[in-house]
């Protein structure tokens, strides 16, 4: 297997821009996470899906971001308008459904908003 | 709130010099406590889960051990090839996972 699979690796863009982060998650994992890292904040959970499903975006940090599901195989984490304190590193993270599993991390996305 | 914090933030040693790392935590029902490794432009890489206290876990010269309200990681004999950020994480609900800002390993030859 692959693992999870995310793209950009690098994203550079400018105050005010949308943004759109990928992921494709490991084949048969039903959770999938968002999560930002930062040197202040450590990581830091944004949302998760369970079979597609958003169950907890709490870690949303505001109403210019948002992620969709469409289906097992794709998840997006949009920015718009992006703001410079967006930048971070972007990890989506995948794992089997059943409760107490381990969570597979992609190589994640470096987005600096300039 | 659920909270974990692990010490030190920084840990400079020789190869050979054995030590561990700290994780503390508070978390309303504890699911089970993971350990990462992330090593420098990467993501995090599972290492360890530990579900109760008095458990312990290994692999080659790491060993993790769980009590009530703390975690340690063991490092035994390291090698320049350990060095890395380790991260702690407790699981806070279902599949929700609380990190820790991690510890930088810089293991010297």
């Amino acid at each position: 297997d692959a693992g999870v699979i995310q793209s950009p690796r690098h994203e550079v863009t400018e105050m005010g821009q949308e943004v759109t982060l990928r992921c494709k998650p490991i084949s048969g994992h039903n959770s999938l996470f968002w999560y930002r890292q930062t040197m202040m904040r450590g990581l830091e959970l944004l949302i998760y899906f369970n079979n597609n499903v958003p169950i907890d975006d709490s870690g949303m940090p505001e109403d210019r971001f948002s992620a969709k599901m469409p289906n097992a195989s794709f998840s997006t984490l949009k920015i718009q308008p992006s703001e410079p304190r967006d930048s971070a590193v972007y990890f989506c993270a995948t794992a089997r459904q059943g409760g107490n599993t381990e969570a597979f991390f992609g190589q994640g996305t470096r987005l600096t908003v300039v | 709130e659920d909270q974990v914090t692990q010490s030190p933030e920084a840990l400079r040693l020789q190869e050979g010099e054995s030590s561990s790392l700290n994780c503390s935590y508070t978390v309303s029902g504890l699911r089970g406590l993971f350990w990462y490794r992330q090593d420098p432009g990467k993501g995090p890489e599972f290492l360890f889960t530990l579900y109760s206290a008095g458990e312990e876990k290994e692999k080659e010269r790491l060993k993790a051990t769980l009590t009530k309200k703390e975690s340690f990681l063991h490092i035994t004999a390291p090698k320049p090839e350990d060095s890395a950020t380790y991260l702690c994480a407790v699981q806070a609900g279902f599949q929700k996972l609380v990190f820790g800002t991690g510890t930088r390993l810089l293991v010297s030859p």
